[in-house]
């Protein structure tokens, strides 16, 4: 079946501190891959995307690869700050016979300190 | 362009009383549409989703219901809710594989 696994929170970093959020996930063929944001008291918001093994999607200085030999899609920034503060969502794309339904991490909150 | 909005924002209902959250999409046509309910402290769990007007697919045995009267209008609803209901409701949307969703802002419901 299809699932992800996040790493578990709460983080908490210092600001311009460097950020790693794993992300492995177990899929039936190669699903696209997904990063979403929630800020506090906020819906979801897409933060980057890969469709493809070796993809690297990016986005306000998020970084993250489609690994495919180590089934992984690891978030990662160098150097965050107090508005990153949120808890983000590794997620995966289920193929057409699921409804192209999102499969969720259980979400990892980070909080950036001054 | 499109957009997507969901009310209300918060809601507070008693043990036993109906609900009724509502969905709809504007700019676009025949999405998939999708209900999530994000519970205190937990991920995010698909409760229906919906290919097209009229069909739809539950992913939790539960109390809630969801229908879709029209292309672009999702509706979550229960007839008697229960304080396990409580929780943050999100929305969602996309035109097709791979674009990502769309999320609604949500609708924080407290089942008292």
């Amino acid at each position: 079946g299809n699932s992800v696994t996040q790493m578990e929170g709460p983080v908490t970093l210092s600001e311009e501190a460097f950020l790693t959020i794993n992300c492995t996930y177990t899929a039936t063929g190669y699903p696209s891959l997904f990063w979403y944001v929630q800020y506090p008291g906020e819906g979801l918001q897409l933060l980057l995307k890969a469709t493809k093994a070796d993809d690297k999607g990016s986005n306000k200085g998020f970084e993250a690869t489609y690994r495919k030999e180590t089934t992984s899609f690891h978030l990662e920034k160098g150097s965050v700050q107090v508005s990153d503060s949120a808890v983000y969502f590794c997620a995966l794309l289920g193929p057409p016979i699921t409804g192209n339904q999102f499969y969720f991490g259980t979400g990892t909150s980070l909080t950036v300190i001054p | 362009s499109q957009t997507i909005h969901q009310w209300p924002a918060t809601l507070v209902q008693p043990v036993g009383s109906p609900l009724s959250l509502e969905c709809t999409v504007e700019g676009t046509s025949n999405p998939n549409l999708y209900w999530y309910r994000q519970a205190a402290g937990r991920g995010l769990q698909l409760l229906f989703y919906s290919v097209g007007i009229g069909q739809i697919s539950s992913e939790v045995p539960q109390n809630l219901s969801a229908s879709r009267p029209q292309d672009r209008q999702f509706i979550l609803s229960s007839k008697k809710l229960l304080l396990s209901d409580s929780g943050f409701y999100l929305c969602a949307w996309t035109p097709r594989a791979n674009y990502g969703y769309t999320f609604g802002s949500g609708t924080r419901l407290t089942v008292v």
